[in-house]
């Protein structure tokens, strides 16, 4: 089973301010890599896939890159909206398309 | 716009059969893969697993075979059932239709809101 890992598990930040997400993974998955944002009590919405797709109707100041094993999403100016937590997952590999314990986004 | 809304009991007892069904509306179930996934309260997401369009399954093997995922295109819905529960299986369970990208499946467009499934006596 390939391994998500996410860094950092929190991230503290200011409305505004740039936000840098990194995953990694245990073997290549190319650029099968998607990320999610989840609000509590809400289902995950899909933010970026093949790496660096934004997915539809996602703002622009979401961005995705990596290939291989390292990934980055960048949120580059934060809004209120945006904290939440923020999952990788890779569908390179069956068996078990998997996730990384996520990051939480927190002013 | 696709929706999708999981059903089901939202208290099983242990060692019982746990079973949910997803209802697609707005698009047909076919040409697509539909997945299940879990989460317990306060951690991250887990695949249960997913059906093709044609009927094909794979299962995530930490299960051990206790996962079965089916499909009714007459009712545009497909359905999960987990066999012989424990708390441990206490989670969120979504229900998600599964896109293709550059001719590969596995990324999750559309989720249902969830529905929380207790495993209790």
């Amino acid at each position: 089973e390939i391994v998500m890992t996410q860094s950092p598990a929190t991230l503290s930040v200011s409305p505004g301010e740039r936000a840098t997400l990194s995953c990694r993974a245990s073997q290549s998955v190319s650029s099968n890599l998607a990320w999610y944002q989840q609000k509590p009590g809400q289902a995950p919405r899909l933010l970026i896939y093949g790496a660096s797709t934004r997915a539809t109707s996602i703002p622009a100041r979401f961005s995705g890159s990596g290939s291989g094993t390292e990934f980055t999403l960048t949120i580059s100016s934060l809004q209120s909206e945006d904290f939440a937590v923020y999952y990788c997952q890779q569908y390179n590999n069956w068996p078990s398309w998997t996730f990384g314990l996520g990051t939480k986004v927190e002013i | 716009q696709v929706q999708l809304q999981e059903s089901g009991p939202g208290l099983v007892k242990p060692s019982e059969t746990l079973s949910l069904t997803c209802t697609v509306s707005g698009g047909s179930i076919s040409s697509y893969y539909w997945s299940w996934i879990r989460q317990p309260p306060g951690k991250g997401l887990e695949c249960i697993g997913y059906i093709s369009y044609s009927g094909s399954t794979n299962y995530n093997p930490s299960l051990k075979s206790r996962a079965t995922i089916s499909v009714d295109t007459s009712k545009n819905q497909f359905s999960l059932k987990l066999s012989s529960v424990t708390a441990a299986d206490t989670a969120v369970f979504f229900c998600a239709r599964i896109t293709p990208h550059d001719d590969t499946w596995g990324m999750y467009d559309y989720w249902g809101q969830g529905t929380l499934v207790t495993v209790s006596s």
